[in-house]
């Protein structure tokens, strides 16, 4: 089966780097995808990682090692409006499924003063 | 481009009603996809779709249909409601990239 972990919850203070951890165990792998997703709102895509390595966005850097099945989002210097949920998502390797996308469940960053 | 739109925002039901959730998109987009998010869960998928005229299942299928009969739009019926499908429902596109869009969601509440 399909299985994807990641921590339910942190929290970290303004200013600060966090990591959150991801690792993942599929039939197939066609791509990591991270989104984030504010209280009340849809999820809006913030990186996608499908070689090995860092993909670096401004704050938000995203890492994949293919072989250890684990990925990690990294936010740095913390701002208030990163109070999220910050889904990993694995795309379904299945050709029938089109791109769909299996997510784990989620974890609920909480940034504090 | 409004991107994606779902249609209703909001929706309470009777155990045993039936109604249709209108997902649409501006974006050419081919794949097309409904989700469900309950507390603790995550997404899960229910319905999606490669093209225009086709739908599959997903992981969480029973008590729901589909139809796409537009390229643009992806409807989710139910037609009897039950109170295990009060969730958030989530609409989303792509084309052959990567990234999937998201619609804004409608919450449902079947009492």
């Amino acid at each position: 089966g399909q299985n994807i972990d990641q921590p339910t919850e942190m929290t970290a203070t303004e200013g600060a780097i966090v990591q959150i951890n991801c690792t993942y165990q599929t039939s197939g792998f066609n791509g990591l995808f991270w989104y984030q997703q504010h209280a009340g709102e849809a999820p809006t895509f913030l990186s996608y990682n499908v070689l090995d390595g860092l993909e670096e966005k401004g704050r938000f850097s995203s890492f994949l090692s293919r072989s250890k099945g684990y990925s990690y989002l990294l936010l740095k210097e913390l701002q208030m409006k990163d109070s999220a949920s910050y889904l990993c998502a694995v795309r379904d390797p299945g050709e029938q499924a089109g791109t769909a996308l299996i997510f784990g469940k989620g974890t609920t960053l909480s940034v504090s003063s | 481009n409004a991107g994606v739109t779902q249609t209703p925002k909001f929706r309470v039901l009777k155990t045993g009603q039936s109604m249709t959730l209108l997902c649409a998109q501006d974006m050419n987009h081919e794949y097309m996809y409904w989700y469900r998010q309950d507390p603790g869960m995550g997404l899960r998928l229910i319905h999606y779709s490669v093209g225009e005229g086709t739908t599959a299942k997903g992981e969480v299928p029973d008590g729901y249909n589909v139809s796409r009969l537009k390229k643009q739009n992806f409807l989710l019926g139910l037609e009897s409601a039950a109170p295990s499908q009060t969730s958030v429902y989530f609409c989303a596109s792509t084309s052959f990239d990567y990234e999937q869009y998201f619609g804004p969601g409608t919450r449902l509440t079947v009492t």
